[in-house]
């Protein structure tokens, strides 16, 4: 059972446009939610995080928007740029169970 | 230079012939982790491990083996009985506390191969 679904499973976004991935879970009792952001062939790297008692948090261009009422979060990648192309993962976790979502692959175009 | 590293970062292993692929860390961390990537599956934990000595399996455990005698190593070994290998295989590492110290680190990965 996948506790946490993420969408798109792809997102094709032009160069300074908006990108956005969605991500929504099911255990009310996770209380940490990070995106990572994977190159290929690397492991993933800790982008941005949140907790639950936060409605948004922003770091330069990444943003993460929470809605704990609808146990969804989602990140939004500002001018976004060829260089944000790779693998994003939303995770929940709960004392150091974290469950990840599928995966979304972003391609930026120049 | 803090961080986790994995050797080797390919590997290639006949049918029936058990590996152990390495994890090590120098970030004085309690918790360590194995999960397993294929494409379109997100990350899936194999074993995890809060202190030394002591390890639960995860939701996929089944062929492989752990063990933990120091808490600098988590080598994992995929074994005969895994009948599909062949994945990218991350190690990862906490401070082993709850809350906002839950963030996992992960190391290289191995891309294990089965010929």
């Amino acid at each position: 059972q996948q506790q946490v679904k993420q969408s798109p499973q792809s997102l094709i976004v032009q160069k300074g446009g908006i990108s956005i991935i969605n991500c929504a879970y099911e255990n009310t009792a996770f209380d940490y939610f990070p995106w990572y952001q994977q190159f290929p062939g690397k492991g993933p790297a800790l982008l941005i995080a949140i907790r639950p008692d936060v409605s948004e948090k922003k770091e330069g261009r990444f943003t993460i928007s929470f809605n704990k009422s609808a146990k969804q979060f989602s990140l939004h990648i500002m001018d976004s740029q060829p260089g944000d192309s790779a693998t994003y993962f939303c995770a929940a976790s709960n004392n150091n169970d974290m469950r990840f979502g599928a995966g979304t692959r972003l391609t930026v175009k120049p | 230079d803090g961080g986790i590293t994995q050797s080797p970062k390919y590997l290639f292993r006949k049918e029936g012939q058990n590996v152990t692929l390495s994890c090590e860390q120098n970030l004085n961390h309690d918790a360590m982790y194995w999960y397993r990537q294929d494409p379109g599956q997100g990350l899936r934990l194999i074993y995890y491990s809060q202190i030394v000595n002591d390890f639960q399996k995860g939701d996929i455990a089944e062929g492989y083996s752990v063990s933990r005698e120091k808490k600098e190593s988590f080598p994992l070994t995929v074994t005969s009985a895994q009948k599909n290998p062949t994945a990218f295989y991350l190690c990862a590492s906490s401070t082993g506390t709850s809350g906002a110290t839950d963030t996992q680190y992960f190391g290289p990965g191995t891309r294990l191969t089965v010929l």
